[in-house]
């Protein structure tokens, strides 16, 4: 499809497993986010990667998460040793960097849930 | 980026204008107001965007205050399915649209 793609899906897992996640951007766009949204709640930003700069990693909650892109396609979120406060809905999204850095609108996948036990 | 301020909740009928609020009080001159919303159990989608002049797409339109300071945006016809979570963000001209979502307005269509 054309949309940004993200699988697993569903994902549980038991307490201390590593976990992978990935995420396809549309075609071309040159921006990826990954975001979290825990049960109830709002969307936590973890990471930015736009084109070939060093990714913006400031909102990753601790040294267990990372997160590698591979130019300007797929991107894999790794979370290690992975804790029931994990537990949450990991969403990525896509963007087209405008001409003159001007922000444009993001397109989002449906995210991947994950639950760990 | 500057903060933003938004009801909790609102309640519109079916086929009315729902009309969201946004107070964007502390925005500055090269940031955008961008709305974006979530419905239930899926990726947040975007609506609109604007910078100090009204905008108006083929789902909603944005009405920007003079000074800058709150905006609304407004959707004409709502419908059961515009049930959601609509979030208000204000971000930087040159800022790689590295959106903060607030708490939002969970709006609820009601026939």
């Amino acid at each position: 499809g054309a949309g940004v793609s993200q699988s697993p899906s569903n994902k549980v897992t038991e307490k201390g497993k590593d976990v992978e996640l990935r995420c396809d951007p549309i075609s071309g766009h040159t921006a990826l986010y990954w975001y979290r949204q825990r049960l109830g709640q709002g969307l936590e930003f973890l990471i930015y990667f736009q084109g070939n700069s060093a990714p913006d990693k400031s909102g990753l909650p601790s040294d267990r998460f990372s997160a590698e892109r591979t130019g300007e396609s797929v991107s894999t979120l790794t979370i290690q040793r992975t804790q029931q406060e994990d537990s949450a809905v990991y969403l990525c999204a896509s963007s087209f960097r405008l001409a003159g850095g001007s922000a444009g609108e993001l397109f989002f996948g449906e995210g991947s849930r994950l639950t760990v036990l | 980026d500057a903060k933003t301020t938004q009801p909790t909740s609102m309640d519109c009928a079916e086929g009315r204008a729902a009309n969201l609020p946004c107070n964007h009080s502390t925005i500055s001159g090269n940031e955008y107001v961008y709305w974006y919303r979530q419905i239930h159990s899926q990726g947040p989608q975007y609506i609109i965007h604007g910078l100090k002049n009204n905008e108006t797409n083929e789902m909603a339109s944005l009405i920007i205050t003079e000074d800058r300071k709150s905006s609304t945006l407004i959707l004409p016809h709502a419908t059961l399915r515009d049930t959601a979570v609509y979030y208000c963000i204000v971000i930087q001209y040159n800022a790689g649209n590295m959106l903060t979502f607030g708490g939002g307005t969970r709006l609820m269509v009601k026939p």
